[in-house]
């Protein structure tokens, strides 16, 4: 299986920071990463697929990029809306995996 | 708006089988645009884990870990499909999502990306 691993597990932030969250494959998945969004209670959401594209609807303020083995999300001026735990996931090959997530919590 | 929603007993004994079946609406699973559906369970163990797909055709994939206990089976006369895992424990204890996975065909061979669509999620909770 290829691992995903995610950093930091926490990140303390204020309203408009800009915020980055880092997710490194065991090995190489060319752009076949996602990024979703999750807050407590409910499904995740998807935010960006194929590294850096955009699902429709998400601000424009997040932003997704990377490939091989090392990917970034950002999210360029934090909204109160945002604080939530954020997880990778790849889809290059079987089984699909996941990071272990990225709690963004209010300092 | 395509919805997806699960249902199935929330408490299971030790040993026996978890079956959740999710219903979908606001797409047909027949339909010619077709996609691949898709079980993830979330614990606080082990985090996202995916479970497996399923395509119209029947063909199915399988997490390596589970798939000896797994079986993912299409039903669409009413538009559902539906997951049975066997001989459970309490490791199996955790919340389970059905999901509409992006799919693209590129010259006729369809590929499965990420999920487009989650369902609300069901806790399954295995226990005696």
């Amino acid at each position: 299986d290829i691992q995903m691993t995610q950093s930091p597990s926490t990140l303390s932030a204020s309203v408009g920071d800009r915020v980055s969250i880092t997710c490194r494959a065991s090995q190489s998945i060319s752009s076949w990463l996602a990024w979703y969004q999750q807050k407590p209670g409910k499904a995740p959401k998807l935010l960006i697929y194929k590294a850096s594209s955009l699902e429709s609807g998400v601000p424009s303020r997040f932003s997704g990029s990377g490939s091989g083995t090392e990917f970034t999300l950002t999210i360029s001026s934090l909204q109160p809306d945002d604080f939530a735990a954020y997880y990778c996931q790849q889809y290059n090959s079987y089984p699909y995996t996941f990071g272990q997530g990225t709690k963004l919590e209010i300092k | 708006q395509v919805q997806l929603q699960e249902s199935g007993p929330g408490l299971v004994k030790p040993s026996q089988t978890l079956s959740l079946t999710c219903t979908v609406s606001g797409d047909s699973i027949s339909s010619s645009d077709s996609y691949y559906w898709s079980w993830i369970r979330q614990s606080a163990g082990k985090g996202l884990e995916w479970i497996g797909r399923i395509y119209i055709s029947g063909s199915t994939n399988y997490n390596p870990s589970l798939k000896s206990r797994v079986t993912i089976s299409l039903d669409t006369s009413k538009n559902q499909f539906s997951l049975k895992l066997s001989s459970v424990t309490a490791a199996d204890t955790a919340v389970y999502f059905c999901a509409r996975l992006q799919t693209f065909c590129p010259g006729g061979t369809c590929y499965s990306g990420p999920v487009e669509y989650w369902g609300q999620g069901t806790l399954v909770t295995v226990s005696s």
